[in-house]
């Protein structure tokens, strides 16, 4: 299948600092990309859906200007997380789909905020 | 909004089939998922089904879909300990059950 390659794998971040975490497609062009946050031992939950070059469309109770995403090119997607607190504390996955219908996700971030 | 529900354990002993069940509420998804995720990784697609199809097989992945009942399957033959790990059912677009932890028994 294809590749979907989401870096970092795990980042520890003071809190009130801002975090970047980048999903890249690296065999195809994703043209869309959506970004799943995962609480322990429960579902993912989608926070946001980005389509290139066009604001993405964040679910309802996901804070978007907490949670920046950027999806600038039809390989790259980036999740900001800002003025991070240990609330954030999440494995945050991301996932692309181009132009067939299944979608591939990254290895996750796990993001620990202390 | 869509839901999609599935058992959260399940558990069986080597060279036994797994069944992991699903039910689902979004009757307009052109796909269905079932990824899989171990301990500590990412999500790893294994494998989809249209919705105008019951049935697909791959190698020991049976999928069965009912439409009707809004009824989706993944059926693991010949399950290794390998295969333990939680299984998730997906609509489309990406619509997740809280996923079945697969536990099998040497």
């Amino acid at each position: 299948g294809a590749v979907v390659s989401q870096h970092p794998s795990r980042v520890i971040c003071k809190s009130g600092t801002s975090v970047k975490i980048e999903c890249r497609s690296l065999d195809f062009q994703a043209t869309t990309m959506f970004w799943y946050r995962q609480f322990p031992k429960q579902s993912l939950m989608l926070m946001a859906t980005s389509n290139e070059g066009s604001k993405a469309t964040y679910e309802q109770g996901v804070e978007k200007d907490k949670f920046l995403i950027n999806h600038a090119s039809l390989t790259l997607s980036t999740l900001t997380v800002t003025s991070a607190h240990p609330e954030d504390s999440s494995f945050y996955i991301c996932s692309a789909r181009g132009e067939r219908a299944e979608a591939f996700f990254g290895q996750g971030t796990r993001l620990t905020v202390v | 909004g869509e839901d999609v529900e599935q058992s959260l354990f399940l558990s069986v002993r080597e060279g036994d089939s797994s069944v992991i069940n699903c039910t689902y509420t979004d009757s307009s998804s052109t796909y269905l998922y079932w990824y899989k995720q171990e301990p500590g990784a990412g999500l790893q697609l294994l494998t989809y089904i249209f919705s105008n199809m019951d049935m697909k097989q791959d190698q020991r992945l049976t999928v069965l879909l009912n439409k009707k009942d809004k009824h989706l399957s993944l059926r693991i033959a010949d399950t290794q300990t390998g295969d333990s790990a939680i299984y998730f059912c997906a609509t489309g677009p990406l619509v997740f059950g809280k996923g079945t932890r697969l536990s099998v028994i040497a």
